[in-house]
């Protein structure tokens, strides 16, 4: 499709549930990129996907928090026993412009109680 | 050290009046790209318009305009003609390392509340 798709729109979690999002980029995009918006205006990278490869996880807690892309699947973002600080925005990317703009997708937003 | 610095949380400008968003970033990279990102409050990120560490010009798209200063180490946005639909947030954001590959991350800045007043 021509632009990112992210479900769920709103996901709502009891601490300790499993949270799974998913990503469908743009087509034609071979990087992905995952990002968490707290608070409203701040940004942290999570991991980045080249084609299914895993590119760049530095920003991954990963005792709770994988992500995969797979071939002719969305991606997806999976957080195992939420906590309260998990709540915010998530917000997919794809990019294979000329000079990387990243497509942004409407993000899904969990809220974990 | 903080990678994307926007100092201003929020602003006031009256419509039609031009408006400028600061921007300063950090990086030991010589190749790199700068982005500005409008969110709405129905909180979708709009892209708005990108500049190159070796473009020699500012860029420009419509009423957004880069204000590139390299030594400075600043990329201020300058929106033109302001118009009630440009009350938003705006993010400013990195892109370190050389373009097309697609593969670097962003950083963001902590973003500026613009509010449009009629």
């Amino acid at each position: 499709g021509e632009e990112v798709a992210q479900t769920p729109k709103h996901l709502v979690r009891g601490e300790g549930q499993k949270a799974k999002l998913y990503c469908a980029p743009i087509k034609g995009h071979s990087y992905v990129f995952w990002y968490q918006q707290v608070l409203k205006n701040e940004f942290k990278f999570l991991i980045s996907f080249q084609n299914e490869n895993v590119f760049d996880e530095t920003g991954m807690p990963k005792e709770r928090f994988s992500a995969k892309c797979l071939p002719n699947s969305p991606c997806s973002l999976e957080i195992q026993a939420t906590k309260l600080e998990d709540s915010a925005v998530y917000f997919c990317a794809s990019t294979g412009g000329s000079y990387n703009e990243q497509f942004f997708g409407p993000g899904t937003r969990l809220t974990v109680l | 050290a903080q990678k994307i610095t926007q100092t201003q949380p929020g602003m006031f400008v009256q419509e039609k009046e031009a408006v400028t968003l600061d921007c300063t970033y950090d990086t030991s990279d010589p190749s790199y790209g700068l982005f500005w990102y409008k969110q709405p409050s129905s909180g979708e990120m709009i892209f708005l318009i990108y500049q190159g560490s070796y473009d020699q010009q500012n860029a420009t798209e419509g009423r957004y305009s880069l204000n590139f200063q390299k030594a400075r180490k600043s990329a201020n946005l300058v929106i033109s003609a302001s118009q009630l639909g440009d009350s938003a947030m705006y993010f400013c954001a990195m892109r370190e390392g050389e373009p097309n590959f697609g593969n670097e991350k962003l950083t963001f800045g902590t973003g500026t509340r613009l509010t449009i007043i009629p």
